[in-house]
C-alpha cells in the first residue's frame, strides 16, 4: 500500500490567516481525497484532487475557503483560508479506491487551531 | 445524500468481554470497509467485504456485510487493552468515495 507524507503535523494559527497542508505520496495516484476531522467526531470528505484538472468539492466546502492543488500524480496540498475557530480540526488527506486490496490509505493528518 | 450510521457510539467494556459494533447505510454499497483509529493517530485499514453476506475473520475479529449490502457488523471477541480506539465503517459507492460512518469508541478496562 502507499505511504503518505503529511506536513505539518500540528499548527496554531491567528484567525484570518492560510495555512496550507501538504501531502507527498510514494507512488502515483490518480485520485487523493481530503477529509476534515472535527474533534470526537467522524471523517468527512471535503474534496476529491484529481491530477490535471480541478478539485471535485462535497456539499458544504467550497474552493474559495479551501483551494486544493494537484500539480503532479504524487503531490497535492489544501489550503484553509481565512481561517476562523471553528476551522480547528484534524485534516488528513488520503489515497485508495475500488481496485485496492489495501483500502484508503491516509496521512498521519494536520491538527489545526485557530485562536 | 448518502449517511451511514453506526451504534453504540461508545462502548466500555472489561478486558476479556466481547464487543460489536453495528454500521448501517441509508444507500445500498458496493463494499464496505472497516478501519480503526487509536486515540492521537489516523485511521487505518482493517478490511473491505464486497459481496453480500460475506462473513471474513483477522484472529479476534469478525465481519459481516449484510444480504442487502446495507449494514454490516465487526465482533471482537475477547477484548484486550490494545483494542482501544475507534471503528468506523465506511462505504465505497459507485462514486468512488469512501463516506465514513459516525463511529464507535470502545474503552477497555484491564
Amino acid at each position: 500500500s502507499a505511504v503518505i507524507s503529511q506536513k505539518p503535523s500540528r499548527d496554531i494559527c491567528q484567525r484570518g490567516t492560510s495555512l496550507t497542508i501538504q501531502c507527498q505520496v510514494d507512488s502515483q495516484v490518480t485520485m487523493m481525497f481530503w477529509y476534515r476531522q472535527q474533534p470526537g467526531q467522524s471523517l468527512t470528505l471535503i474534496a476529491t484532487a484529481n491530477q490535471g484538472s480541478e478539485a471535485t468539492y462535497e456539499s458544504g466546502f467550497v474552493i474559495d475557503k479551501f483551494p486544493i492543488s494537484r500539480p503532479n500524480l504524487t503531490f497535492s496540498t489544501l489550503t484553509v483560508s481565512n481561517m476562523s475557530p471553528e476551522d480547528s480540526s484534524i485534516y488528513l488527506c488520503s489515497v485508495g479506491g475500488q481496485a485496492s486490496n489495501y483500502g484508503y490509505t491516509f496521512g498521519s493528518g494536520t491538527r489545526l487551531t485557530v485562536v | 445524500g448518502q449517511q451511514v450510521m453506526q451504534i453504540p457510539q461508545y462502548q466500555h467494556v472489561q478486558e476479556g468481554e466481547d464487543f460489536t459494533t453495528y454500521c448501517n447505510s441509508s444507500t445500498t454499497l458496493s463494499n464496505i470497509q472497516w478501519y480503526k483509529q487509536r486515540p492521537g493517530g489516523h485511521p487505518v485499514f482493517l478490511i473491505q467485504l464486497v459481496k453480500s453476506g460475506e462473513v471474513k475473520k483477522q484472529k479476534r475479529l469478525t465481519f459481516q456485510f449484510g444480504e442487502a449490502k446495507k449494514n454490516s457488523s465487526l465482533h471482537i471477541t475477547a477484548t484486550q487493552t490494545t483494542d482501544v480506539g475507534t471503528y468506523f465503517c465506511a462505504g465505497d459507492g459507485a462514486t468512488n468515495k469512501l463516506i465514513f460512518g459516525t463511529g464507535t469508541l470502545l474503552a477497555v478496562q484491564p
